[in-house]
């Protein structure tokens, strides 16, 4: 059974930074491109980037509205991806998905209960 | 980046029919997708490329469309269908969403 579980998130002041975490389990990690997604209380959720697979040499792609502040990574021995998260905004407070897609068209058959970070002095 | 445009919400009766709709800015060939998202809880994925049922959803579900244009019917509506419901395309990047119908139950 494929289960994804975020952590690492909570409160940080405007300008901080914050990593956050996913364990992966039930499938070889290895395998399958990774994605964060984030979703405001109440809005749409916001596809933030992506970590290629072993085959595709673990390169990454980002959404523009993040890139240069977001960085995605992922640590294969331990089945874990990161996202690390720097300058954050007021408008980066979200709840964060880590989500898995079986194939390469770009749609997340799994989601982790996700992790709230909240940006506020 | 392309523009998802839904409905707010919808009001139907347990048993009815209701086509929740999705149009794009641009076209999306069939790479579009639908996911459910109860309160509190993560999205679930419902429709794949535009038509294609993903393992375990009820057969209730069903979705058509290519291009611009996309719609995700419910039939018969049941009370635990209650729940705001997303579409996403990939054809484009950046991936994008639409902003979600709720579809609450009379």
């Amino acid at each position: 059974e494929v289960k994804l579980l975020e952590s690492g998130g909570g409160l940080v002041q405007p300008g901080g930074s914050m990593r956050l975490s996913c364990a992966a389990s039930g499938f070889t990690f290895t395998d399958f491109y990774m994605n964060w997604i984030r979703q405001p209380a109440g809005k749409a959720p916001e596809w933030l980037g992506f970590i290629r697979n072993k085959a595709n040499g673990y390169t990454t792609e980002y959404n523009p509205s993040v890139k240069g502040r977001f960085t995605i990574s992922r640590d294969n021995t331990q089945n874990m991806l990161y996202l690390q998260m720097n300058t954050l905004r007021a408008e980066d407070t979200a709840t964060y998905y880590c989500t898995m897609g079986i194939t390469t068209y770009w749609y997340f058959d799994f989601w982790g209960p996700g992790t709230m970070v909240t940006v506020s002095s | 980046d392309t523009v998802l445009t839904q409905s707010p919400a919808l009001a139907v009766s347990p048993g009815e029919r209701v086509t929740i709709s999705c149009r794009a800015s641009e076209s999306v060939s069939t790479l579009m997708h639908w996911y459910q998202q109860k309160p509190g809880q993560q999205p679930t994925l419902l429709i794949y490329l535009a038509s294609n049922l993903e393992s375990g959803v009820p057969a209730r579900f069903s979705g058509s469309g290519s291009g611009t244009d996309f719609t995700l019917t419910i039939d018969p509506v049941e009370a635990d269908d209650t729940a705001t419901y997303y579409c996403q395309q990939s054809w484009n990047d950046p991936w994008t969403f639409g902003g979600g119908t709720k579809l609450e139950l009379k």
